[in-house]
């Protein structure tokens, strides 16, 4: 079956402009994740969805937002882009529903190949 | 708190055992996992092990819990060149519906 899709995979902004990245989940995961990479920080986690609605969202500031669509598959923007705002953004989607139900309680991740964002 | 601790690098001769340390803050977390990222991919998940379990052994791969010192590592026997890689330690936030990553440990394999 597909995996998770992110598009595009490599992209070059300007400060001050805005960029959108798409998620394309495995068919039938409902739950999808965003994460920002980088060599300082590593992993840090933007924000998680399933059924169009955020559960969570981690330490960013406003300028990051997400949606999830009836279909799964999710969108993050990034508005007045920032030079530190460079970055690998990954999406991750799974079955995960209801905590500690079985294998699908356990969160198993597939992520995407990430897509690449370079403010300039 | 929740923060999740690992070494940065980790360097071993090609047929040797490799060990990667992790250390997580969250007690109440339910799984723990590893994933590995190669050059210009996301990252794919190795093992999980659930948190009333000591031990979990998959081939080359032996995860080990200890609960009480919130410390989990990643034994990966007859390490080979294709193991060079960054392994990630996570744990999962059930509350939270997140799973927090480790700043990743880059493995080298020296032939």
């Amino acid at each position: 079956k597909a995996g998770v899709t992110q598009t595009p995979r490599y992209l070059i902004k300007t400060r001050g402009q805005q960029v959108t990245l798409s998620c394309s989940p495995i068919s039938g995961h409902r739950s999808v994740s965003w994460y920002q990479q980088t060599p300082g920080q590593g992993l840090q986690f933007l924000f998680e969805y399933f059924s169009e609605t955020q559960r969570n969202k981690g330490n960013f500031p406003g300028r990051f937002s997400g949606r999830q669509f009836s279909n799964s598959r999710s969108e993050m923007n990034v508005s007045t882009l920032e030079l530190g705002d460079s970055a690998l953004y990954l999406c991750a989607s799974s079955h995960y529903s209801v905590p500690g139900q079985g294998h699908s309680g356990a969160n198993v991740l597939t992520f995407g190949a990430g897509s690449r964002l370079t403010v300039l | 708190g929740e923060d999740v601790e690992q070494s940065l690098f980790l360097s071993v001769r090609e047929g040797d055992s490799s060990v990667i340390n992790c250390t997580y803050t969250d007690s109440s977390s339910t799984y723990l996992y590893w994933y590995k990222q190669e050059p210009g991919a996301g990252l794919q998940l190795l093992t999980y092990i659930f948190s009333n379990m000591d031990m979990k052994q998959d081939q080359r791969l032996t995860v080990l819990l200890n609960k009480k010192d919130k410390h989990l590592s990643l034994r990966i026997a007859d390490t080979q060149t294709g193991d060079s890689a960054i392994y990630f330690c996570a744990e999962l936030n059930t509350g939270g519906f997140k799973t927090i990553f480790g700043a990743g440990t880059r493995l080298f394999v020296k032939a």
